[in-house]
């Protein structure tokens, strides 16, 4: 493993369902993060952890739950799938805290909310 | 509440000239970081510079270069001699040292004209 990876690359759900997006990295990285891409509004934050054992709600977070376990994943879960949830999500990392490093994202995972 | 603000949803440029996107943002915090990423078809978020607020110099890498206006709170990208491999979507971007969020713009689409 290089980087961050995410899986799966793309899903099609049902409503009602649950569903756990998993991201993986291998920095080292304190920090982890959760983001929706859709088109017109940008990346917009769900959730966050600053290390491993606390999380943080981002601009969006309702309907999603995370957890950081350990320092080197951090799933997200939709425990009931809506489909306004249909959207791009990439995770991201960085080395900490405050420090001037950029994000490193993953490679997104696509999914759908049918 | 932090804002990043990017005024132009598509613009176009042809091969070799040069162009300037503009990203605008909000905050109460006189230190941070700002970023352009870019974000090509692939979906990979790529890094294409970094501008901490406390530096009055502006950032340069390569044919990138922004234009830091701290008072102003501008934060334009230039690129120069224009390639077919620049058109993407990029993202301006704020990182608070406070609490770590970093906050998206929307987007500016990209075409290079050849």
């Amino acid at each position: 493993i290089a980087g961050i990876t995410q899986a799966p690359t793309s899903q099609i759900l049902a409503a009602g369902r649950r569903m756990t997006l998993r991201c993986t990295q291998d920095m080292r990285h304190n920090a982890m993060y959760w983001y929706r891409q859709d088109l017109g509004l940008g990346l917009r934050l769900i959730h966050y952890s600053n290390t491993a054992g606390t999380t943080g709600k981002g601009e969006v977070p309702d309907g999603y739950s995370v957890s950081r376990a350990n320092t080197d994943d951090f799933p997200l879960t939709l425990a009931s799938a809506v489909p306004s949830q249909t959207s791009v999500y990439f995770c991201a990392s960085s080395t900490g805290f405050g420090t001037r490093d950029e994000q490193f994202f993953g490679p997104g995972t696509r999914l759908t909310v049918l | 509440a932090q804002t990043v603000t990017q005024s132009q949803p598509e613009m176009s440029v042809q091969e070799a000239e040069t162009v300037t996107l503009s990203c605008t943002y909000d905050t109460s915090e006189s230190d941070y970081y700002l970023f352009w990423y870019k974000q090509p078809p692939s979906r990979q978020m790529i890094l294409v510079i970094r501008q901490e607020a406390y530096k009055q110099q502006n950032a340069t890498e390569n044919r990138f270069s922004v234009n830091f206006q701290k008072a102003a709170k501008s934060f334009s990208l230039k690129i120069s001699d224009s390639q077919l491999g620049d058109a993407a979507m990029y993202f301006c971007a704020y990182r608070s040292l406070r609490d770590d969020k970093i906050i998206f713009g929307k987007g500016t689409r990209l075409h290079i004209l050849p």
